[in-house]
């Protein structure tokens, strides 16, 4: 158990379509990030919070995505209007309290948009 | 732009077979990670190295960090099907800033 939870685990959505995504880790924990992954790549950054802030927001996000993390708790990813190459696993991670880097990952939100 | 390159990027091995696999940058990193991940699944941590030469054990898997920490190895020993699954290298810089991941290397172990 890695102390991330996502939600929903598997969505399927018409092109076109707004979904958003939560992620809950299993406590407050300073820094939160999102990342995207295609089949057989690495995760793409996406974004990340540090308590409520959103400090980093990768230039490859078009304006139809959006996070926010409103309490410094959970946090959630929108998608505006879907398209198709919006497919992909998005995942979810808390930093560990080392400083090196650490991620410990939630078992990701699959996104399939037709 | 930081980037991760790992090689190779699919690795079909025989039980028993010893594998490496590498992850190189022309960048300096302040720490690298090492995960694993099975399909459907997020990736799993399995080590962190932070000094340069570093070398961490883990049963039958060897890390390795760079003198320069622009690259680090992963040695598999005696692989077992077990092992199966997408490697990741990932990296911090000195700023620390967001973990930039390599594109995996997708191992394959048969019996």
């Amino acid at each position: 158990d890695t102390g991330v939870s996502q939600d929903p685990r598997h969505k399927i959505t018409k092109r076109g379509q707004n979904v958003t995504f939560r992620c809950d880790p299993i406590s407050e924990h300073n820094r939160l990030y999102w990342y995207r992954q295609t089949l057989g790549q690495g995760p793409e950054f996406l974004t990340y919070f540090q308590n409520e802030a959103q400090l980093e927001k990768s230039r490859l996000l078009s304006d139809r995505f959006s996070a926010e993390r409103p309490k410094g708790s959970f946090s959630t990813l929108e998608i505006q209007r879907t398209e198709q190459g919006d497919s992909a696993m998005y995942l979810c991670a808390r930093e560990g309290l080392s400083n090196t880097g650490e991620l410990f990952f939630g078992e990701g939100s699959r996104l399939t948009v037709l | 732009t930081q980037l991760l390159e790992q090689s190779p990027q699919f690795l079909s091995i025989q039980e028993g077979e010893n594998l490496t696999v590498y992850c190189n940058s022309s960048s300096v990193f302040s720490s690298l990670q090492w995960y694993r991940q099975e399909p459907g699944e997020g990736p799993v941590l399995l080590v962190t190295v932070v000094t340069g030469g570093e070398v961490k054990k883990l049963k039958r898997l060897t890390f390795q960090f760079g003198d320069a920490r622009k690259d680090s190895s992963l040695h598999i020993t005696a692989a077992q099907p077990g092992d199966t699954g997408l490697y990741l290298c990932a990296g911090r810089n000195n700023q620390g800033g967001k973990l930039i991941f390599g594109q995996g290397t997708e191992l394959s172990v048969k019996p």
